[in-house]
């Protein structure tokens, strides 16, 4: 089977600009995961889809963050405006269902580098 | 949520057999322990999750003592290819959602 697929692999942009991440999941998973990794520091949580719903929003910085997962399949991440801070390593997961039974599926990540 | 200490980095050699350990004192009742592997440049990779005592695949076996405030990642006879980050998470089935916390993992360099 296919594994959860990023686009693109890195983005380099400016302050100010916005970005789209997209992730593909692994098909007939329901839940998708967003992460991120700020250089230096824990891998975070950001947010939970279940299908197109979001079960799960709590770890999402501010509202220049918007995830959205239409007819629940793939699912994009768009910062916009950028920020410096914003800079680090964007993984998305999957898996089949809510339960710690069913592991994590990854993606290789977007690095995002704002300058 | 139970946070977890590991150990920065680890060195082995091939055909070692290498034990992580994880602290987790403040784990709770309903909480799990899982490990991810992680490659540079690649999302974390599931490896193994236990409640208590032993679980063992193909991969790697991971020991729990009764309290459950710690626990060890056993790798058997590591290779080359074994060099990566190892994240001892703890976290359990949260409403419907589930809950983990990463902390930044060990990073285990295995020589020839």
């Amino acid at each position: 089977e296919a594994g959860v697929t990023q686009f693109p692999s890195h983005s380099v942009i400016e302050k100010g600009q916005t970005v789209t991440l997209r992730c593909d999941p692994i098909s007939g998973h329901d839940n998708l995961y967003w992460y991120r990794r700020v250089m230096g520091k824990e891998i975070k949580f950001l947010l939970h889809f279940v299908k197109e719903s979001k079960q799960d929003e709590s770890g999402m910085p501010n509202n220049r963050f918007l995830a959205e997962r239409t007819g629940g399949t793939y699912s994009t991440l768009k910062v916009q405006p950028a920020e410096l801070e914003d800079s680090g390593v964007y993984f998305c997961a999957s898996s089949q269902d809510w339960g710690l039974e069913s592991p994590l599926h990854f993606g290789n990540g977007t690095r995002l580098t704002v300058t | 949520l139970a946070k977890t200490t590991q150990p920065i980095s680890m060195d082995s050699y091939e055909g070692q057999e290498v034990n992580i350990t994880c602290s987790h004192n403040n784990i709770a009742t309903n909480d799990y322990i899982t490990w991810y592997q992680q490659f540079p440049s690649q999302g974390p990779r599931f490896i193994i999750q236990g409640y208590k005592t032993k679980v063992t695949n193909e991969v790697a076996s991971l020991f729990i003592p009764a309290d459950r405030k710690s626990s060890t990642l056993s790798l058997p006879r590591v290779s080359l290819s074994d060099t990566a980050v190892y994240y001892c998470l703890v976290g359990s089935n949260a409403g419907n959602n589930r809950k983990l916390i990463w902390g930044l993992g060990t990073s285990l360099a295995v020589n020839p």
